[in-house]
């Protein structure tokens, strides 16, 4: 089971893109990697998951490199309630680490 | 429906004591995780399960910790004799097996405050 590194906190301005980066160098060939973010103290909500290539839903657009060793969560327009800690991983059966506080500033 | 749910919010308890938590999963969902999160630090896997079948279990999960999931649909997490290292907030999710590597939904958690 592939660990992820992240960023430890972000900044972003309202309106703006927030690209997230996530570093899955271990991830293997049938390994998918899925985005959560959480509120404090709510529980994970989940944002988008792929395997290779680039999604997009009505929340957010993945982008996963050609070799697949990290990828890129982005907020095309982000609001200040998208403030959150952003959480890439690549099983449910690991810790998610500490994942990336991202802020966004008026 | 209306997804993973968990029971209670909120749970107090004298160090020492048992407490129970429960978890129903979205209907149809047969698998179904537990992790625990403190303060600052993101979910810990605990345990999942696959129907009534507990697969996998943590080296976090210990004596003390057992979970069950007797009809494959609920489940309760049991901590015995809880210490004030168990406070923490006790996460809940599941996910359907039968459409690969899909995404996992979480309960909104019970916090566990020993005293």
């Amino acid at each position: 089971d592939a660990k992820t590194t992240q960023p430890t906190s972000m900044d972003c301005a309202e309106g703006r893109a927030a690209n997230l980066p996530c570093n899955h160098s271990t991830i293997s060939g049938n390994e998918y990697v899925y985005w959560y973010r959480q509120i404090h103290s709510q529980g994970p909500q989940y944002i988008i998951h792929g395997l290779k290539n680039n999604e997009t839903n009505e929340m957010a657009s993945l982008i996963i490199t050609e070799d697949r060793k990290s990828s890129t969560l982005i907020l095309p327009h982000a609001t200040l309630r998208d403030t959150a800690v952003y959480y890439c991983i690549a099983s449910f059966k690991l810790t998610f680490g500490k994942g990336t506080l991202l802020t966004v500033n008026p | 429906d209306t997804g993973v749910s968990q029971d209670p919010r909120h749970k107090i308890t004298k160090r020492g004591q048992n407490v129970t938590f429960r978890c129903d999963p979205i209907s149809e969902h047969n698998r179904l995780y537990w992790y625990r999160q403190t303060l600052g630090q993101g979910p810990e896997f605990l345990t999942y399960f696959q129907n009534e079948a507990q697969l996998e279990k943590s080296r976090l999960l210990s004596d003390r910790f057992s979970a069950e999931r007797p009809k494959g649909s609920f489940s309760t997490l049991e901590i015995q004799r809880t210490e004030q290292g168990d406070s923490a907030m006790y996460l809940c999710a599941s996910s359907y097996l039968a459409v690969p590597n899909t995404e996992a939904f979480f309960g909104q958690g019970t916090r566990l405050t020993v005293v």
